[in-house]
């Protein structure tokens, strides 16, 4: 099946620093996603993504499907942005399920 | 808040127990996604419903089943409970929306933690 790899698997910030978080998958793909989610578990919405790229206030995205990988690029980091970031994927028609990376674990210090 | 509802939020109960999460869907969406994430396992899809049809299964065990009522909202039964199952279980929904969101993003609920003892 589809392999989707992120990375870093972690990341230490001090607040105020950019970073990018990689999303790889291993073939085309219907849909991708970009999740944060906070330490109380919820999975928030960031980006709907198969193609292009968006920007919502610090976070943007950017997705080169022909080359099979995606890019969350985080700035002016705070504190509230730690949590484990993930990236998923949808490889069939469109409504199926998705398939998620392992995640970026983020920890910004103020 | 996305609009996905799902109870309960918390679930602690012994091996061998049967237990039942509900999830409500956002108004408008018409598929239901169960999702099971575990630390060792990570998030794993487990099955679709579509308007109350099974539309597409995951790695979901025997043991584990599930149904979308006519109302759409959706439950996840989990029997013959064993401490592995002990994960955070999370439902999903897309469908087609007013005002130019995509057909297939998907939005989740909040979660039921389960633990067995």
């Amino acid at each position: 099946g589809i392999q989707v790899e992120q990375s870093p698997p972690d990341l230490i910030l001090q607040e105020g620093a950019n970073s990018t978080l990689r999303c790889n998958f291993s073939d085309s793909v219907n849909n991708l996603q970009w999740f944060h989610q906070n330490p109380w578990g919820q999975l928030i919405n960031l980006f709907y993504i198969p193609s292009g790229t968006k920007q919502n206030g610090r976070l943007s995205a950017t997705t080169v499907a022909t080359e099979r990988y995606s890019l969350l690029y985080i700035s002016s980091s705070q504190t509230t942005d730690s949590g484990v970031y993930f990236c998923a994927v949808e490889r069939d028609q469109a409504g199926t399920a998705l398939i998620f990376g392992k995640g970026t674990t983020l920890s910004v210090s103020s | 808040d996305s609009g996905v509802t799902q109870t309960p939020k918390h679930l602690i109960t012994a091996t061998g127990q049967r237990v039942t999460l509900r999830c409500s869907p956002r108004s408008g969406d018409l598929s239901v996604y169960w999702y099971q994430q575990s630390l060792d396992q990570g998030l794993q899809f487990l099955i679709q419903y579509y308007n109350g049809e099974e539309r597409a299964k995951g790695n979901i065990l025997e043991r584990f089943s599930a149904q979308q009522f006519p109302d759409l909202h959706s439950e996840l039964n989990l029997s013959s409970l064993e401490l592995g199952d002990s994960a955070l279980y999370f439902c999903a929904s897309s469908g087609p929306l007013k005002g130019g969101a995509p057909y297939n993003e998907q939005f989740f609920g909040p979660g039921t933690r389960l633990t067995v003892l």
